[in-house]
C-alpha cells in the first residue's frame, strides 16, 4: 500500500539553528502534501499545504518565513524550521494523498519529534 | 474555533465489549469524514471513512455512523481488542473533488483503553 516516509523521526537542536524535515511518498506520486503539527494532548493542526512546483499555502497564524516548505518533486516535500526556538518544539507530521485521488484517505508519515533547547 | 470536537478525552472499555467514540462538528460544509488511529510517536493510520451521502459505513469490526442533522458521527468498534488501545481522531473535509488537495480538520482525539 501507499507509504509516506518522514525523516528524521527525532531531532534535538539548539535555539537559533535550522532544522529540515523530509517527507517522501514512497510508491505513489503526491501533487499535494500537508504539514501538520501536534502539541502534547492536542489535535493535529494543519500548518500548510505543499503543492508541487508552486508556493505552499499557509494556514492563518503560521509564519511562512519561519516554516519554509519546498515541494520540488512529486515524491518529496521538505519543511525547514528556521531559527528554531523552544516554543517550536512539537511533533511535526506530513501527509500525502495519491495524485488525482480526490477524497481518498490521507497517508501520514510517522512524524518528527523536534526538541529545541 | 474548534470545528471538529471530540468531547471525551478518554474512554475505557472491557475487552470484547463495544467501544463507541463520538465526534461533533460545526461546519455544515463538511461532507467527508474519517477516523484515524494513532499510537504514540507515530503518524495517524486511516481506519474508516464516510461520505455525507451515507449514514453508515462498515468495515469488519469498525462501523461509522453519520447523523448530518445533528452534525454528529460515531465510531463503533466491536468486539474491542487490546490492540485497539490508541488515540482516535475524527477528521472532516469539505468539497468533493478529484484534486486531492482538500485539507482535513481534526478533532482533539479520544484515548481509548481496552481493559483485558
Amino acid at each position: 500500500g501507499a507509504v509516506v516516509s518522514q525523516h528524521p523521526s527525532r531531532v534535538i537542536c539548539k535555539s537559533g539553528t535550522s532544522v529540515k524535515i523530509e517527507c517522501r511518498s514512497l510508491d505513489f506520486q503526491a501533487t499535494t502534501m500537508f504539514w501538520y503539527r501536534q502539541f502534547p494532548k492536542q489535535s493535529l493542526m494543519l500548518m500548510a499545504t505543499s503543492n508541487e512546483g508552486s508556493k505552499a499555502t499557509y494556514e492563518q497564524g503560521v509564519e511562512k518565513d519561519k516554516f519554509l516548505i519546498n515541494h520540488a518533486s512529486l515524491t518529496l516535500s521538505t519543511l525547514t524550521v528556521t531559527s528554531a526556538h523552544p516554543e517550536d518544539s512539537s511533533f511535526y507530521i506530513c501527509s500525502a494523498r495519491l495524485r488525482g485521488a480526490g477524497n481518498s484517505p490521507l497517508h501520514f508519515g510517522n512524524g518528527t519529534r523536534l526538541t529545541v533547547t | 474555533d474548534q470545528q471538529v470536537k471530540q468531547n471525551s478525552p478518554s474512554l475505557s472499555v472491557q475487552e470484547g465489549r463495544i467501544s463507541i467514540l463520538n465526534c461533533d462538528y460545526t461546519n455544515s460544509m463538511f461532507d467527508y469524514f474519517l477516523w484515524y488511529k494513532k499510537y504514540p510517536a507515530e503518524g495517524p493510520t486511516f481506519l474508516i471513512s464516510i461520505s455525507s451521502i451515507k449514514d453508515k459505513n462498515e468495515d469488519g469490526r469498525f462501523t461509522v455512523f453519520l447523523n448530518k442533522s445533528a452534525k454528529h458521527l460515531s465510531l463503533h468498534i466491536v468486539p474491542s481488542q487490546p490492540g485497539d488501545s490508541a488515540v482516535y481522531f475524527c477528521a472532516a473535509s469539505e468539497g468533493q473533488s478529484n484534486f486531492g488537495n482538500e485539507k482535513l480538520t481534526f478533532g482533539t482525539g479520544t484515548r481509548l483503553t481496552i481493559i483485558p
